[in-house]
């Protein structure tokens, strides 16, 4: 399995949103609604922002939000806060033979 | 929570083996992984393993080398990794699975250190 595309980078600034694409396969984010969106912090371990597409984990702000077109998924986020400066991954299923697969990882920066 | 330990400098060709323990929930109820992380780089899942230890992934880089295990009665999560590489360089995470690599508990992570 080949590691889902990222964009190396995207900004904003404070109240802006920004989105962050992540294109797979008909193999992983195409062929299933298993998309999950991780943020991580400098020396920190990833958080679980969004799976299933669409669904916040209980305590994430409604300003993260995940959508999903095709083989490309995406995350938005709205109203763009400091403390959102952070790396961003999106993961899929990829089968149940397969494990899942990470995409390369996005680095949004408030400017 | 999720406390990972174990790692550490290995020379290539080493052994290690990383255990992670499980506290307050329910252990034998979920899926379990293995993340890593090189330094600098992204994420790859590593290996996974059922509720009951009968069903295991690994990544094809890690395939053959890499055994994971776990003991429910313990509450613990393992990785054997043999004949160790440079590239296994990496933090290596503990991670609960809520189905589908929906992993909403992450340890801290452990560092091991692949080099002469």
């Amino acid at each position: 399995q080949s590691a889902l595309t990222q964009p190396p980078s995207a900004s904003g600034s404070p109240g802006q949103s920004v989105a962050i694409s992540c294109t797979g396969t008909s193999s992983d984010v195409g062929g299933y609604n298993y998309v999950s969106w991780y943020q991580q912090h400098p020396g920190k371990a990833p958080k679980l922002m969004i799976y299933e597409v669409t669904k916040r984990p209980s305590g994430v702000p409604d300003r993260f939000s995940g959508s999903k077109s095709g083989n490309t998924a995406s995350l938005t986020v709205s109203g763009l806060q400091a403390e959102d400066e952070a790396d961003y991954y999106c993961n899929s299923f990829a089968g149940s033979d397969n494990l899942g697969v990470f995409g390369t990882g996005t680095k949004v920066t408030v400017l | 929570q999720l406390v990972e330990s174990g790692g550490g400098l290995v020379q290539p060709g080493g052994s290690l083996r990383l255990s992670c323990a499980a506290s307050g929930f329910t252990f034998s109820s979920y899926w379990m992984n293995w993340v890593r992380q090189a330094p600098g780089k992204g994420l790859e899942w590593v290996a996974n393993i059922k509720q009951d230890g009968s069903d295991t992934h690994y990544a094809d880089s890690v395939k053959g080398r890499f055994t994971i295990s776990r003991d429910n009665a313990d509450k613990s999560l393992y990785l054997q990794m043999n004949s160790l590489r440079a590239e296994d360089t990496a933090i290596y995470y503990c991670v609960r699975d809520l189905g589908y690599y929906r992993g909403d508990c992450w340890g801290q992570g452990t560092l091991v250190t692949v080099s002469s």
